[in-house]
């Protein structure tokens, strides 16, 4: 079956360390893949996407990279600040026709302690 | 700034009341979405609309309907509420270019007593 997955556990860390979230999917070959952030009770707010040529891309002290050969993308936020501390959301198209869905991950719950 | 505002934040609604969810886009997006959120089961698409007045059906779109006539404003229609349908509803719009990133609005939390 089609999964895209995010790790449930929330990710505490240290202010100033650099934060790593995974998501992983299977069954799907898209085309990119995207990440969203989330506050509690507001709307996703979107980051960085990243497209199945690119290993790499960066957004200031954000850096996303995409396997597509372990179907693995991975988020990485630097010099992380109690700021930053949201949930965090990876999505892809599942549909090879490109029709602008998304399927989400559950997300990623990040707390940056002081 | 693309702005999608929700009609309402909060909503209580009792068993069986017709529901209506508007979502106001102004950025001039073809495609709309409605999603809803419960904890532990992400975001899930309920339904998504690419022009006006055409729908397609996403992964649970049992027991709502949706409603595009003008191209800025998609509902979403819960003919008889349940209490299986408390969640965060989230309205959602991107344009219709290829690997478009999607603007969400704030979304109606709607409790079904």
């Amino acid at each position: 079956s089609q999964k895209i997955e995010q790790n449930s556990e929330a990710l505490n860390i240290q202010e100033g360390k650099t934060a790593t979230l995974t998501c992983n999917y299977t069954n799907y070959s898209p085309a990119y893949l995207q990440w969203y952030r989330q506050d509690p009770g507001r709307g996703p707010v979107f980051l960085l996407l990243i497209r199945e040529n690119e290993k790499e891309k960066r957004k200031e002290r954000l850096k996303v990279t995409f396997d597509t050969t372990l179907k693995q993308s991975l988020f990485h936020i630097t010099a992380s600040q109690p700021a930053d501390s949201a949930t965090y959301l990876c999505a892809l198209d599942p549909s090879s026709s490109n029709t602008g869905k998304l399927i989400f991950g559950q997300g990623t719950t990040l707390q940056v302690k002081p | 700034d693309v702005k999608v505002t929700q009609s309402s934040r909060y909503l209580v609604k009792r068993t069986g009341e017709k529901v209506f969810l508007e979502c106001v886009q102004d950025m001039d997006h073809e495609n709309m979405f409605w999603y809803r959120q419960d904890p532990g089961l992400g975001l899930r698409l309920i339904y998504f609309s690419y022009d006006v007045k055409m729908k397609e059906k996403g992964d649970i779109p049992e027991g709502y309907s949706v409603s595009r006539e003008k191209k800025e404003r998609f509902s979403l229609i819960l003919e008889s509420a349940s209490t299986n349908q408390t969640s965060m509803y989230l309205c959602a719009s991107s344009s219709g270019s290829i690997q478009e990133t999607q603007y969400f609005g704030p979304g109606t939390r709607l409790l079904v007593l």
